[in-house]
């Protein structure tokens, strides 16, 4: 079993819908979660991180955290075509390294 | 506030010679991790550094090694280049305090090797 897991994509959406993407990790004891956008030919952006069980906000995107499951995802509302990337879901463990999933390409279509 | 910054942005070498990369974290950011992306393998984790010290180390073979100064700045080296060793080369750098281990990455170094 790899440490962070996510679909590999594509993922497709319309112009305007909700993107979701998901990511779980074996690490039981893992306590920070990070997102990351990486446009291609760039390097990773961080755009969301979170600490605690349950929802953060900011702007257009939500980042959800279950420990119990050992998932967390990233939803974007209204996404926009600049919005296509692959986004990397990153999870410090509890022996203090960061692991970062495969990544998940999404195309917004407009 | 600058980002972090890599030097130098691409580099061509042949196989069986060394590399030095370097990499500036942003101000005030005491950690410096590096990394290694290839479209195959992902973003992988090479080491961390934290005031001078290698905090942790991924799972690489010796030839890849790095340090950190008093000032921050970590320089990788990678010896007896491989062409497997082809990839971008990332750092990132977080403050690393109680609650924050916030990651910000640099524009990245693209080494091939032929």
């Amino acid at each position: 079993q790899k440490e962070v897991e996510q679909n590999s994509g594509p993922l497709s959406v319309p112009e305007g819908a909700i993107a979701s993407l998901n990511c779980t990790y074996s690490d039981r004891g893992s306590q920070s979660f990070f997102w990351y956008r990486q446009y291609s030919g760039k390097s990773p952006e961080l755009i969301m991180f979170i600490y605690s069980n349950g929802d953060k906000e900011d702007g257009r995107f939500t980042a959800q955290l279950n420990k119990a499951s050992q998932y967390v995802s990233l939803l974007i509302r209204d996404s926009q075509p600049s919005d296509s990337a692959t986004y990397l879901c990153a999870v410090k463990t509890s022996y203090d390294k960061v692991i970062f999933g495969p990544g998940t390409s999404l195309s917004v279509i407009p | 506030k600058a980002g972090v910054t890599q030097t130098p942005r691409y580099l061509i070498k042949t196989r069986g010679q060394q590399v030095t990369l370097s990499c500036s974290p942003i101000s005030g950011h005491r950690s410096v991790s590096w990394y290694q992306q290839t479209p195959g393998q992902g973003l992988q984790f090479l080491f961390e550094y934290f005031s001078e010290t290698q905090r942790n180390k991924g799972n690489f073979p010796g030839r890849f090694s790095g340090r950190q100064f008093s000032n921050s700045r970590s320089e990788m080296n990678v010896s007896t280049l491989e062409l497997g060793d082809s990839a971008l080369y990332l750092c990132a750098s977080s403050r690393q305090g109680a609650t924050s281990y916030e990651q910000y990455f640099g524009p990245g170094t693209r080494l091939t090797v032929t």
